[in-house]
């Protein structure tokens, strides 16, 4: 079974200072996808990074990147130059190769201070 | 991009009522459709798989009796909740695959915030 763990129930970080949300997964499978979504107050679901499995570089979108480490399972989102519209839910999910569905961590709120 | 709507945004209801929520891809036809429900400050969980033509996929533990979900359209999918009791209150929130599936792609919706009294 696919799993995903956020061990980051919270996170604070001062304006245009960089920080890395964890996020470790497991699976058996040899092709995944990993996300990483961002929820604000209002409730919805925006996607900011992919990473595929077999993907030989970090993904990057933005001041966003995704550290992904497939030896250790883990991919950590790095946001770098954080803004104050930045502080909301962040969520890792998985998917399974050949499947749409998605799993998703517990998340870990943000918070970014002035 | 790719648009997804959500109607209602939110919506109160009576304990033993039901409850009709749409989910929409604007300007795109959608073959899957995915429902997800989110209890206040937890993860989304997935509830249930729909296909345009064809029976939702539920996942395990959810109702099919009390979630129904109907996939009429390539652009519509709906989930009613039937006879909401207080614990079916929570955020429910839909998404929609767009092919081509390049790296399985979802968009989200708003979501819909349910309270049942």
């Amino acid at each position: 079974a696919q799993k995903i763990t956020q061990t980051q129930p919270g996170m604070f970080v001062q304006e245009k200072e960089a920080v890395t949300l964890d996020c470790t997964y497991d699976t058996s499978d040899p092709s995944y996808g990993l996300f990483w979504y961002k929820q604000p107050s209002s409730g919805e679901m925006i996607f900011l990074i992919y990473q595929g499995s077999y993907d030989q570089q970090n993904a990057t979108e933005g001041r966003y990147s995704l550290n992904f480490q497939k030896a250790r399972k883990s991919a950590n989102l790095v946001i770098s130059a954080s803004q104050l519209g930045d502080s909301a839910m962040y969520f890792c999910a998985m998917s399974r190769g050949g499947s749409e569905k998605l799993v998703f961590g517990k998340g870990t709120k943000l918070t970014v201070n002035p | 991009g790719a648009v997804v709507s959500q109607h209602p945004s939110w919506v109160i209801c009576k304990s033993g009522t039901s409850v009709k929520i749409e989910c929409r891809s604007l300007d795109f036809q959608a073959t899957t459709m995915f429902w997800y429900r989110q209890f206040p400050k937890q993860s989304l969980m997935l509830m249930a798989t729909s296909n345009e033509g064809s029976k939702a996929t539920y996942e395990q533990g959810v109702e099919k009796d009390k979630f129904l979900i109907n996939h009429a359209s390539l652009t519509l999918s709906t989930l009613t909740v039937t006879s909401a009791h207080p614990e079916d209150s929570s955020f429910y929130i839909c998404s929609a695959s767009r092919p081509p599936a390049g790296y399985n792609e979802q968009f989200f919706g708003p979501g819909t915030r349910l309270t049942v009294l």
